[in-house]
């Protein structure tokens, strides 16, 4: 099984500053197959990043990602007041799995 | 714009079988592949397994033995059962829309849609 294992845990940073989430693969796998999902308290997991680096509809250009291999990058340039969440990283493997989650909270 | 809504049983006694049922709207059940996901309470989520449209599915090695998945296009729904819940099985249970297939670029593979969640607690 491909763990994803994602850091920091916990990300904590005031609004405007930049963000930059990691998330590290047990196996190589191809950036086409990495996928990124923001989660709210209360509310399920919303599509963010598909494809490696495609952003999902609606989703504003602060965010961008990117990756090879065992190391993807999610970026977020200027926090928004909505983008304290936590993000969630998935890779389409046999079997499909998660990564813990990385909470991005306001300091 | 699609709409998805799990329904349920909440509380389960350990040994029971969990079924939850996802409902369909505003897309045809039978165009697209669905997904169910897990989350336990504070902890990441969990990949239970895909249906696809034709009836097919494919299911974490972890649950594959006590999954089921099924779809009713009659009823735009699509179910899961899990046989043998114990506290483990103690989650927020969600329905996705599968998004799966080829492009200029290649195969993708991903969750577009997502339903509320339901909570299932297994407990004596």
């Amino acid at each position: 099984e491909n763990v994803l294992t994602q850091s920091p845990g916990t990300l904590s940073l005031s609004p405007g500053e930049r963000a930059t989430l990691s998330c590290r693969s047990s196996q190589s796998i191809s950036g086409r197959l990495l996928t990124w999902y923001q989660q709210k308290l209360g509310q399920p997991p919303r599509l963010l990043i598909y494809g490696g680096s495609t952003r999902a509809t609606g989703i504003p250009d602060r965010f961008s990602a990117g990756g090879s291999g065992t190391v993807f990058t999610l970026t977020i340039s200027r926090l928004e007041p909505e983008d304290f969440a936590v993000y969630h990283c998935q890779q389409y493997g046999s079997p499909l799995t998660f990564g813990g989650g990385t909470k991005v909270e306001i300091k | 714009q699609v709409q998805l809504q799990e329904s349920g049983p909440g509380l389960l006694k350990p040994s029971e079988t969990l079924s939850l049922t996802c409902t369909v709207s505003g897309a045809s059940i039978s165009s697209y592949d669905w997904t169910w996901v897990r989350q336990p309470p504070g902890k990441g989520l969990e990949w239970i397994g895909d249906l696809y449209s034709g009836g097919a599915t494919k299911l974490s090695p972890s649950l594959t033995s006590r999954v089921t998945l099924s779809l009713d296009t009659s009823k735009s729904q699509f179910s899961l059962r899990l046989r043998s819940v114990t506290a483990a099985d103690s989650a927020v249970y969600y329905c996705a829309r599968l998004n799966m297939g080829y492009d200029s670029t290649g195969f993708y593979h991903f969750f577009d849609s997502w339903g509320q969640g339901t909570l299932v607690t297994v407990s004596s």
